[in-house]
């Protein structure tokens, strides 16, 4: 079946760049996202990419895909105190066409 | 505009009650739905979804039901709840074949 996995924590200086990790092992997944939440909210979306894609770049995000090795990383540059959330991984699985999740990773930034 | 409304925000009901949580879109026609459940410190688990009216597809086993009685709407349901049930309700949609999946802002659920 599909796992997604994340690292739980991430803390990082105000400024700095951030990298947050995720794998996956269903190598039909054909859309990977990620999500941002924030305390006490639903989930909103910032960006996903197409599994033939290795790269996509949006203002201070960046993804890099690693097909081969089922490799998803979010790049935030110029972190900021407002980045400070829980940050999902998904697939799209094609058979049921639902979303799996990673457990998420909790950014924190410091001032 | 295209929006997704969850209600209620928050809920504590005893155990044993019965439990109704509604979703519904606007600006859509025959969306796939979706319910999720986030226990505490956790990443979100698929529990139902629906590509059509009178369409659901259970992903677990569990005394939680649902229903899509109009294109639109989706609702959880149990007839009894279990102090395991406590958790945050997350409604989603996605407008086939768009690749985007939109969530609501969630129902927190604490069973007492």
């Amino acid at each position: 079946g599909e796992d997604v996995e994340q690292s739980l924590f991430l803390s990082v200086r105000e400024g700095d760049s951030s990298v947050i990790n995720c794998t996956y092992t269903d190598s039909s997944s054909t859309y990977l996202y990620w999500y941002k939440q924030e305390p006490g909210a639903g989930l909103q979306l910032l960006t996903y990419i197409f599994s033939n894609m290795d790269m996509k770049q949006d203002q201070r995000l960046t993804v890099l895909l690693n097909k081969k090795d089922k490799h998803l990383s979010l790049r935030i540059a110029d972190t900021q105190t407002g980045d400070s959330a829980i940050y999902f991984c998904a697939e799209a699985d094609t058979g049921r066409r639902a979303l799996t999740f990673g457990s998420g990773t909790r950014l924190q930034v410091q001032p | 505009s295209q929006t997704i409304h969850q209600w209620p925000a928050t809920l504590v009901q005893p155990v044993g009650s019965p439990l109704s949580l509604e979703c519904t879109v606007e600006g859509t026609s025959n969306p796939n739905l979706y319910w999720y459940r986030q226990a505490a410190g956790r990443g979100l688990q698929l529990l139902f979804y629906s590509v059509g009216i009178g369409q659901i597809s259970s992903e677990v086993p569990q005394n939680l039901s649902a229903s899509r009685p109009q294109d639109r709407q989706f609702i959880l349901s149990s007839k009894k709840l279990l102090l395991s049930d406590s958790g945050f309700y997350l409604c989603a949609w996605r407008e086939p074949p768009g690749r985007s999946y939109t969530f609501g802002s969630g129902t927190r659920l604490t069973v007492v």
